[in-house]
């Protein structure tokens, strides 16, 4: 039973080119939650995502990133025209259940840590 | 906002000892979850133990255990019988009433636990 799946696990982006994250959930799981890690850190919330829809984006930067996950494929976190300050892993998580319900824990994915050049 | 708080950075324990990690959280809320993840040096979030706010007994996940303290608002991790592979970041993160539209987990900043041999 696989886990969440992320790739890359690692990438590196120089100033100004963009980044593209993926992210498959467990198996069964239809909601996924991107997360970033800043050094000595804990993890902040960035989006919630179900099927097609962006439920919560309260967390992502207003300009420059965004989320999407389609009726098909992984989930992606897209960072344009990335800046050093973006450098952090970035977490995905997915659940089972709708956000909210019992069946709700969200299991993590093992990051892509991003270094900006 | 609900914020989460580990007043320990660091803490250390010697192999088959018992060691406590703090947590405390300020909420308005009644209804509320709590965990514990645990990051190793490989960067996974795992799940470590779980509470329901509305559940006043302690969880127990085999050598782990809480001490949930909802009027102190603390959520302290019992480790017993420390291991060698639980030395890692551990974070402490809270999640809002369930259906109230609370998505996001709010982590603290971390201890990181090392296990001495």
């Amino acid at each position: 039973n696989a886990g969440v799946m992320q790739n890359p696990r690692h990438l590196v982006r120089r100033r100004g080119q963009e980044a593209r994250l993926r992210c498959s959930p467990m198996k069964g799981h239809s909601h996924v939650y991107w997360y970033r890690q800043l050094p000595e850190e804990g993890l902040k919330f960035m989006v919630y995502l179900q099927k097609e829809n962006i439920i919560d984006e309260s967390g992502m930067p207003k300009e420059r990133f965004s989320a999407e996950f389609p009726k098909e494929g992984p989930s992606i976190l897209r960072i344009q025209q990335v800046v050093r300050g973006d450098s952090a892993a970035y977490f995905c998580a997915s659940s089972p259940g709708a956000s909210g319900s019992s069946t709700d824990t969200q299991y993590f994915g093992p990051g892509t840590r991003l270094t900006v050049l | 906002a609900q914020t989460v708080t580990q007043s320990q950075p660091e803490m250390s324990v010697q192999e088959a000892e018992t060691v406590t990690l703090s947590c405390t959280y300020d909420t308005s809320e009644s209804d509320y979850y709590l965990f514990w993840y645990k990051q190793p040096p490989s960067r996974q979030m795992i799940l470590v133990i779980r509470q329901e706010a509305y559940k006043q007994q302690n969880a127990t996940e085999n050598r782990f255990s809480v001490n949930f303290q909802k009027a102190a608002k603390s959520f302290s991790l019992k480790i017993s019988d420390s291991q060698l592979g639980d030395a890692a970041m551990y974070f402490c993160a809270y999640r809002g009433k369930p259906g109230a539209g609370s998505y996001q987990l709010t982590f603290g900043k971390g201890t990181k636990l090392s296990v001495i041999p």
